[in-house]
């Protein structure tokens, strides 16, 4: 049971836009802790599109952006390609836990 | 551009102890702005941060909850490395290891190794 929740799936055509939440609480999102995310393609490590809630690592598309609200930050893609496909995981800090801890991953499937 | 190579063996028996270790270029161990720290990916558990350690004038080390009794991350700084040392490992154990890069005062791992399955099991 991972500490942040995230749908385990989501699925769009090519072009659609998604979106990928990622629920936590008040020791962790909600106390204001950043909101990282990371796409996971098959057989490889993670890797970082999103730092600090809002910014694109240097060249992650614009078609990828993270937003937050309370105790919940989202991931959004928009203009879906079918690279894309992939894993997406969410990932901040927990007071409570002292401890990094992540959300247990979305797949996305680009239909 | 940082690179981690990971080494170590793939199976491990129970109630001995994991070790790996995490080769650094294109950064320092000693580095005031990183830390380094160690990741597994498991089906029933998913990412698990297990710890980390930096320096910033002295040595420090973090590690996390889970794994706080059985776990040692150390710094070799003649090789420009880090190692993992996880003891009396269980099957619950068996996990896809990644070394990491965390940017420190930003929170997030920006560069990981390979990844290394290891397998306890007699």
């Amino acid at each position: 049971q991972s500490v942040l929740t995230q749908p385990p799936s989501v699925s769009g055509a090519p072009g659609q836009r998604v979106t990928i939440s990622c629920t936590g609480s008040s020791s962790n999102i909600g106390a204001n802790y950043d909101v990282h995310w990371y796409q996971q393609l098959p057989g490889a490590a993670p890797k970082v599109l999103i730092y600090g809630d809002t910014n694109r690592l240097s060249g992650v598309p614009d078609r990828f952006s993270g937003s937050r609200s309370g105790t919940s930050a989202s991931l959004a893609i928009t203009g879906l390609q079918a690279e894309d496909e992939a894993d997406y995981y969410c990932q901040s800090y927990d007071n409570s836990l002292t401890d990094w801890v992540f959300g247990g991953g979305t797949k996305l499937t680009v239909l | 551009q940082v690179q981690l190579q990971q080494s170590g063996p793939g199976l491990v028996k129970p109630s001995q102890t994991l070790s790996l270790t995490c080769t650094i270029s294109g950064d320092s161990v000693s580095s005031n702005s990183a830390a380094w720290t160690w990741i597994r990916q498991s089906p029933s558990r998913g990412l698990e941060w297990l710890g980390r350690t930096y320096y910033r004038s002295e040595w420090y080390d973090n590690y996390g909850v889970s794994v706080k009794s059985r776990i040692t991350i150390k710094a070799d700084t003649s090789k420009n490395q880090f190692s993992l040392d996880l003891i009396s490992v269980t099957p619950e154990d068996t996990a896809v290891y990644y070394c990491g890069r965390e940017v420190t005062d930003a929170y997030y791992f920006d560069s990981w190794g390979q990844g290394t399955l290891v397998t306890v099991s007699s």
